[in-house]
């Protein structure tokens, strides 16, 4: 059985940093591309960032490019996301999906991890 | 960026009625359209992939058509677990952008 559990979220200063993590099991991790995905309360969907299996093409969501980076460990199963520079408007319950095979949609889908930005 | 439009924001129906969830993108996606479900309190799920495609496990009432800036997602006849949020997603380039969703309540 496909699982994706994610951690790390929590309350936040603006202008801190969080690292989230998700363990991923159930499948070969390090076959499949991996993504952020976020959700505001209330709100609707927001992809935040992309890796490929073996880390080698990396894409961001234009509203974090430059704050966030996404990075993974196939040796672990684990997939990562820095988050620095945080914003109010980073408040979102954040998804950890695992990329369809060989196309950017999102297959299995971890329970989400809620980051609150604020003072 | 393509921008994805959905309509209606809200559909009202009863358990059994058919229901038709429209998203219309700002360019041609091609057929790389998806449809995700997601329920209160839960992740999303994945319906539909390349604008026509069911994803594993999913029943035979969802179907997607469309092609180019023009798309469908059709509920043949609505189950009680149907009532929901639908989205439906691009992969045509990047960044990946979801349109707002349709909101399926009970009438």
């Amino acid at each position: 059985e496909v699982q994706l559990v994610e951690s790390g979220g929590g309350l936040v200063q603006p202008g801190g940093s969080l690292r989230l993590s998700c363990a991923a099991s159930g499948f070969t991790f390090s076959s499949y591309s991996m993504n952020w995905v976020r959700q505001a309360p209330g709100k609707g969907l927001e992809w935040v960032s992309y890796i490929t299996s073996s880390s080698s093409d990396i894409y961001y969501a234009g509203s974090v490019k430059g704050r966030f980076t996404i990075s993974r460990d196939n040796a672990r199963n684990s997939l990562y996301l820095q988050m620095n520079s945080l914003r109010d408007e980073d408040t979102a319950v954040y998804y950890c999906a695992r990329g369809a095979r060989g196309m950017a949609y999102f297959d299995y889908w971890g329970q989400g991890t809620l980051v609150t930005v604020s003072s | 960026e393509i921008v994805l439009t959905q309509s209606p924001a809200t559909l009202s129906l009863s358990p059994g009625e058919g229901a038709t969830l429209s998203c219309r993108a700002s360019q041609s996606v091609s057929s790389y359209l998806a449809w995700y479900q997601q329920k209160p309190g839960q992740a999303p799920r994945l319906l539909i992939y390349d604008a026509s495609n069911r994803a594993t496990g999913i029943p035979a009432r969802f179907s997607g058509s469309g092609s180019g800036t023009d798309f469908t997602l059709t509920i043949s006849s609505l189950e009680p677990e149907d009532f929901a949020v639908y989205y439906c997603q691009h992969r045509s380039n990047w960044p990946l952008t979801f349109g707002p969703g349709t909101k399926v309540d009970i009438k």
